[in-house]
C-alpha cells in the first residue's frame, strides 16, 4: 500500500476567509495528485488534477481562481479555497497517484477534510 | 468524456451470502477498474483493481470481471460478513488518469 495524509482533517471558517488543505504522500512520490470533493451520501467528484511543477487541470465547472491548486514538490499538493462561502462546505478528499512495481498506476486517499464555512 | 453507471445503489444481504456490484463504463478506452469501499466518514480504501488484458482477478472473498466487449466490470464478494458493511465505488481511467467514479453502491450485511 502507500500513505498519503491530509491536514487539517476539519476546518470551520467564516464566509469570506480562505483556508488551505494539504496532501502529501507520506512513502512514496507522486508527480500527479488529484482534488476531490464528496458532498454526503454521494460520490466523489473530480475538482482538479494537480501536476508537480505545473499549473492544476480543472474539471468543466470548477473555478479555477476559487479553488488554487499549488503542487511544489513531489510529495505535496495544496487546495486553497478562496472567498468561502456556506455552499463550499463539504468533504474535500485529495488522492495521490502511485506507480507500482510494474510500471502500473494506483491511487491512494487522504483521510478528507471536513470544511464547514460559516 | 467517460461515464461510469454503477448499479445498485443500495444492497442488502444475509450474513454468508454473496453480493455483487455492476458498472459500466462508457470510454472504450479506459483500461484500468479500481473498486474502493468508503467507511461513513473515512477515506475510500482500494480494495481490488483489474487492468484491461485480465478478464478476471480474485483476492480471498473478492472478486473482479471484466468484460470488454460490452463495457461492464462487475465486483463479487461471496460470504460476506457485518464488517463488509460500507459504500463500494467503482472507478474507471485510461492510462492511469484520472479516474471517473461510479454513483456508489451501499451494502448492508445483516447478521
Amino acid at each position: 500500500g502507500a500513505v498519503v495524509s491530509q491536514h487539517p482533517s476539519w476546518v470551520i471558517c467564516k464566509s469570506g476567509t480562505s483556508v488551505k488543505i494539504e496532501c502529501r504522500s507520506l512513502d512514496f512520490q507522486a508527480t500527479t495528485m488529484f482534488w476531490y470533493r464528496q458532498f454526503p451520501k454521494q460520490s466523489l467528484m473530480l475538482m482538479a488534477t494537480s501536476n508537480e511543477g505545473s499549473k492544476a487541470t480543472y474539471e468543466q465547472g470548477v473555478e479555477k481562481d476559487k479553488f488554487l491548486i499549488n503542487h511544489a514538490s513531489l510529495t505535496l499538493s495544496t487546495l486553497t479555497v478562496t472567498s468561502a462561502h456556506p455552499e463550499d462546505s463539504s468533504f474535500y478528499i485529495c488522492s495521490a497517484r502511485k506507480i507500482n512495481r510494474a510500471g502500473g498506476y494506483e491511487q491512494y486517499f487522504g483521510p478528507g477534510t471536513r470544511l464547514t464555512v460559516t | 468524456g467517460e461515464n461510469v453507471e454503477q448499479h445498485p445503489s443500495t444492497l442488502s444481504v444475509q450474513e454468508g451470502d454473496s453480493a455483487v456490484i455492476k458498472c459500466t463504463y462508457s470510454d472504450s478506452a479506459s483500461n484500468y477498474f479500481p473498486w474502493y469501499k468508503q467507511e461513513l466518514g473515512k477515506r475510500p480504501q482500494l480494495i481490488i483493481d483489474i487492468r484491461s488484458n485480465v478478464g478476471e482477478k480474485k483476492d480471498q472473498r473478492i472478486a473482479v470481471t471484466l468484460n470488454k466487449t460490452a463495457k461492464h466490470f462487475s465486483l463479487h464478494i461471496t460470504e460476506t460478513q457485518p464488517e463488509d458493511s460500507a459504500v463500494y465505488f467503482c472507478a474507471a481511467s485510461i492510462r492511469g488518469g484520472k479516474l471517473i467514479f461510479g454513483q456508489g453502491t451501499e451494502l448492508s450485511v445483516k447478521p
